[in-house]
C-alpha cells in the first residue's frame, strides 16, 4: 500500500527556473493538500483541493500553482523559483475534511533554490 | 504570529524519564491532532482529540485536550530512543484546513 507518494525527494533549482513537484495517492481520498515546512515555522498550507477539478488557496499561495485533474494526482508548480521557496514540501491527503479525519503525509520534497 | 504555540521548542530527556509537550491555540479549538516526524520523513499520525476533556493513550503516549484553556498536552511515559523526533500539533482553526505548530524536537539520551 503506497499511500502518498512524492517525487522528487531532492531538487536544486537556479533562480528563475521552474519545476513541478509531483504528488499521487492511491487511497481514493477526495482532499489533498500542499504544505511547506521551514525551520522553526511549522507547516504552512500552500494550496488544497476538495476533489478533482477544485482547488483553493491556502495561507502562502504566492509563487505556486496547482491543478487537480484526477482524484489521485495533485501536482504543485513553481513557475519562477526564488530563494524564498527553499523549503521542504509535503503533500497530504484525507478522505474527509481535515477536522474529521487525519491527514496522510508523503515523505516530502527537499527543494533548494540558489 | 503562530496561532498554535508549542512548548518547549526542544527538550532532551534521559531514557526512562517522562516528558510533556504543550500546544496552545490563540483561537477556539474544535479538535486537535498530534503528529510525529522523523528527520527526512513525513508526518505520522499519533492521535486525534475531538472533545473537550478528551484523553487518549497509545502505548506510552497520552494526549489530553482542555478546550477551556485552548490547550492540549502530549505526555510520554518512560521515554525510549524510539520516541525521539519532532512532535507537531495540528488544529482546525482556519475553516477546515489544518494549521500546525512549529514543532517540539525531542532527544532521548541513553
Amino acid at each position: 500500500n503506497a499511500g502518498v507518494t512524492q517525487t522528487p525527494k531532492f531538487r536544486i533549482l537556479k533562480i528563475g527556473q521552474s519545476m513541478t513537484l509531483q504528488c499521487t495517492q492511491d487511497m481514493n481520498h477526495n482532499y489533498m493538500y500542499w504544505y511547506r515546512q521551514d525551520p522553526g515555522m511549522g507547516l504552512k498550507l500552500i494550496y488544497y483541493s476538495v476533489g478533482a477539478g477544485i482547488t483553493d488557496k491556502g495561507e502562502v499561495p504566492n509563487g505556486y500553482n496547482v491543478s487537480r485533474s484526477t482524484t489521485e494526482d495533485f501536482p504543485l508548480r513553481l513557475e519562477l523559483a526564488a530563494p524564498s521557496q527553499t523549503s521542504v514540501y509535503f503533500c497530504a491527503s484525507s478522505p474527509l475534511a481535515a477536522l474529521n479525519s487525519p491527514l496522510h503525509f508523503g515523505n516530502g520534497t527537499r527543494l533548494t533554490v540558489t | 504570529s503562530q496561532e498554535l504555540e508549542q512548548s518547549p521548542q526542544s527538550l532532551i530527556v534521559q531514557e526512562g524519564k517522562n516528558l510533556t509537550i504543550n500546544c496552545t491555540s490563540s483561537k477556539t479549538l474544535y479538535g486537535l491532532y498530534w503528529y510525529k516526524q522523523k528527520y527526512g520523513e513525513g508526518l505520522i499520525f499519533l492521535m486525534m482529540l475531538q472533545k473537550g476533556g478528551e484523553e487518549k493513550s497509545h502505548e506510552k503516549i497520552t494526549a489530553k485536550l482542555d478546550e477551556k484553556k485552548q490547550q492540549s498536552s502530549l505526555h510520554i511515559t518512560a521515554s525510549q530512543p524510539s520516541h525521539a523526533g519532532i512532535y507537531l500539533c495540528g488544529a482546525d482553526i482556519r475553516d477546515y484546513k489544518l494549521s500546525f505548530g512549529a514543532g517540539t524536537t525531542v532527544t532521548v539520551r541513553a
